[in-house]
């Protein structure tokens, strides 16, 4: 199964809740990212979890807080956004070298 | 300056036409190296893997020139479903993986 879900595909939250974006892959990658992307521009990376271990942070804000509960889920907790964090969020996951698996992202607008 | 750079386009060609992308990569210790492939609102696919020898996958030939740190695209008879944004992608892993995209080049065919 050569897939990655995301879930929720479409999210609007105020800018005083909590929301947690999920992502799922079941290929056995041991790598696992958050991608930013803004409109007409290139995904940017957030996260990156390498055998369940935090081992990048794009000195992402901390109202961004990620979370790899195993080695096939991906979490990623909102709080307290900015309109400016409205974007598609992309997880992706790979192994070593090989190609990455993107999920179809989740369309996030900050009210 | 960016790890990873494209010509951002938009590179308008009829249809037939043959196009080259170009990307240059700044991390002499990139190991993996991609061609994906985006289109509006939606998440990114691969094209195709490039290797040192070069290959070719039907219309697209994907080359890798490590002493220079640069990987290009070449697409021959275009077609209007080509339309898309183009992203190089380079891949360093090992202790972490790093995946990162280029800043993409827009193509637009014309009938």
């Amino acid at each position: 199964d050569t897939e990655v879900t995301q879930t929720p595909k479409h999210l609007v939250m105020g800018m005083t809740n909590k929301k947690s974006l999920k992502c799922e892959q079941h290929m056995g990658h041991r790598a696992m990212y958050w991608y930013k992307q803004k409109a007409k521009k290139p995904p940017e990376l957030m996260f990156v979890y390498s055998y369940e271990k935090l081992s990048i942070n794009e000195s992402v804000p901390s109202r961004f807080s990620p979370e790899c509960p195993n080695s096939s889920l991906l979490n990623l907790h909102l709080h307290a956004l900015q309109p400016e964090d409205s974007a598609l969020y992309l997880c992706a996951s790979s192994q070593d070298g090989f190609r990455a698996f993107f999920g179809q992202g989740t369309r996030l607008t900050v009210v | 300056r960016k790890e990873v750079e494209q010509d951002p386009g938009p590179f308008n060609v009829p249809e037939g036409a043959t196009v080259a992308f170009n990307c240059t990569y700044s991390n002499s210790a990139s190991q993996s190296f991609f061609w994906y492939r985006q289109d509006c609102r939606k998440e990114p696919k691969l094209l195709m893997s490039v290797y040192s020898s070069g290959n070719e996958d039907g219309r697209f030939t994907a080359q890798l020139n490590r002493a220079s740190q640069y990987i290009s695209l070449l697409i021959r008879d275009s077609k209007l479903s080509d339309s898309a944004t183009y992203l190089c992608v380079v891949n360093t892993y090992g202790a972490t993986n790093k995946l990162i995209f280029g800043t993409g080049t827009l193509l637009a065919v014309q009938p």
